[in-house]
């Protein structure tokens, strides 16, 4: 069964910066896009980040570009997501999803359960 | 990237049919034909159930059924299960590599 496990979520000051990880397994990592998500306490999902299957291009929303940085290791199977400068509305679960597809068309197929991010002095 | 418009709940009896729209604009839902649904139970992780406006994923009951017309995306569920509560989101393609969703409909099975 495809697994995508998220850590590195917290609770963290306003400012400072936080790490989180995607595992992936029993599925082909190495060939699906990879994107991020969030969902604010008692608010909608928001799509947060992408990277292509090899690591060649990545785009962020507005709301999170120039602070977080999403990478992969295809060795490792694991999808990051570096968040800097971070600020009370980043708090939220945040989502580790695969596409599948010929980007954009397809979809999010594979989801995490999500880790808890809580941005708080 | 400003999210797309739902209906904030929606509710029905089981057995019923009920619909969800959901509203964008010409540089997303208006723009591109991929639009995609996702049925989220609290706790658990999301899952696809329309793409592509209206393709259903191997798997997925032909009791969901996806539109779209202009700036607008609609999600029908027919047949209303117990276990079709849940929280339903629209997500749409807004180029350059974004992508956006709709902030959510709670549906009720009453």
């Amino acid at each position: 069964q495809v697994q995508l496990v998220e850590s590195g979520g917290g609770v963290v000051q306003p400012g400072t910066s936080l790490r989180l990880s995607c595992a992936a397994s029993r599925f082909r990592f190495s060939s699906h896009g990879m994107h991020w998500f969030r969902q604010a306490p008692g608010k909608g999902l928001e799509w947060v980040a992408m990277i292509w299957f090899d690591g060649r291009d990545e785009n962020y929303a507005d709301s999170v570009k120039g602070r977080f940085t999403i990478s992969r290791d295809n060795s490792k199977n694991t999808l990051y997501l570096q968040m800097n400068t971070l600020r009370a509305e980043d708090t939220a679960v945040y989502y580790c999803a695969s596409f599948l597809g010929d980007n954009p068309a397809g979809y999010f197929q594979y989801w995490g359960q999500g880790t808890l991010v809580t941005v708080s002095s | 990237q400003s999210a797309l418009t739902q209906p904030a709940s929606v509710s029905g009896s089981p057995g019923q049919s009920i619909g969800i729209s959901c509203t964008g604009t010409s540089s997303d839902v208006g723009s591109y034909n991929f639009v995609s649904w996702y049925q989220h139970h609290p706790g658990k992780a999301p899952k696809v159930i329309i793409y592509e406006g209206s393709k259903r994923p191997s798997g997925v009951s032909d009791r969901f059924s996806g539109s779209k017309s202009g700036n607008t995306a609609s999600l029908t569920i027919s047949g209303l299960q117990a276990e079709d509560e849940a929280d339903y989101y629209c997500c749409s393609y807004a180029g350059s590599d974004t992508w956006v969703f709709g902030g959510g409909t709670k549906l009720t099975v009453l």
